[in-house]
């Protein structure tokens, strides 16, 4: 069975750091991409960004780029990511996806709740 | 990075068909067959209903069809049930190479 669970997350002052972590089972996880969705309270799905197989494939939404960075490690069977620069707007449940293009599954984390705020 | 514009919201009598629209651009919805759709109800992770425009996943009732025309996709619920009632959103993959999901369509079952 499929799962993945997040961690991590938690209150943070504005400007602060936070490191979200996925831990991955049920699957060859260095076969597939991956990646982040966040939705802010009452709000719509945001999607974050996302990681092909080997980490040599990464891409950003404009509203995070130069702020988050994602990685995994395979080994661990881990997808991370690094939150710098936080802002109130970054407050949301963040999931971990595995599948969100050109697959007849997609599996979704039970999302880490992160707020930024003083 | 816009966000796919649906309806705020749709609603539909139990037994009817309702129709949700998506609407993206040339570089999103109109130029990859890679349109999904996904159910979310209150608490929940989002499910997938619908992926590449129109094929259904494993175990996905065929009340739920998807289709596409230019820069517009539909998801179609037909035989509208009590259980379908929340919140729907669309997703395309783009040019940038990044995924973009629409603002989201409240559902309910009147």
């Amino acid at each position: 069975e499929v799962q993945l669970v997040e961690s991590g997350g938690g209150l943070v002052q504005p400007g602060g750091s936070l490191r979200l972590s996925c831990a991955a089972s049920g699957f060859t996880f260095s076969s597939y991409w991956m990646h982040w969705v966040r939705q802010a309270p009452g709000k719509g799905l945001i999607w974050v960004s996302r990681i092909n197989s080997d980490g040599s494939h990464i891409s950003y939404a404009d509203s995070v780029k130069g702020r988050f960075t994602i990685s995994r490690d395979n080994a661990k069977n881990t997808l991370y990511l690094q939150m710098n620069s936080l802002r109130a707007e970054d407050t949301a449940v963040y999931y971990c996806v595995r599948d969100l293009i050109a697959a007849a599954s997609s599996y979704w984390g039970q999302g880490t709740l992160v707020t930024v705020s003083s | 990075q816009s966000a796919l514009t649906q309806p705020a919201s749709v609603s539909g009598s139990p037994g009817q068909s309702i129709t949700i629209s998506c609407t993206g651009t040339s570089s999103d919805v109109g130029g990859y067959n890679y349109v999904s759709w996904y159910q979310q109800h209150p608490g929940k992770a989002p499910k997938l209903m619908i992926y590449d425009v129109s094929n259904r996943p494993s175990g996905v009732s065929n009340r739920f069809s998807g289709s596409k025309s230019g820069n517009t996709a539909s998801l179609t619920i037909s035989g509208l049930q009590a259980e379908d009632e929340g919140d729907y959103y669309c997703s395309s993959y783009t040019s940038s190479s990044t995924v973009v999901f629409g603002g989201g369509t409240k559902v309910t079952v009147l």
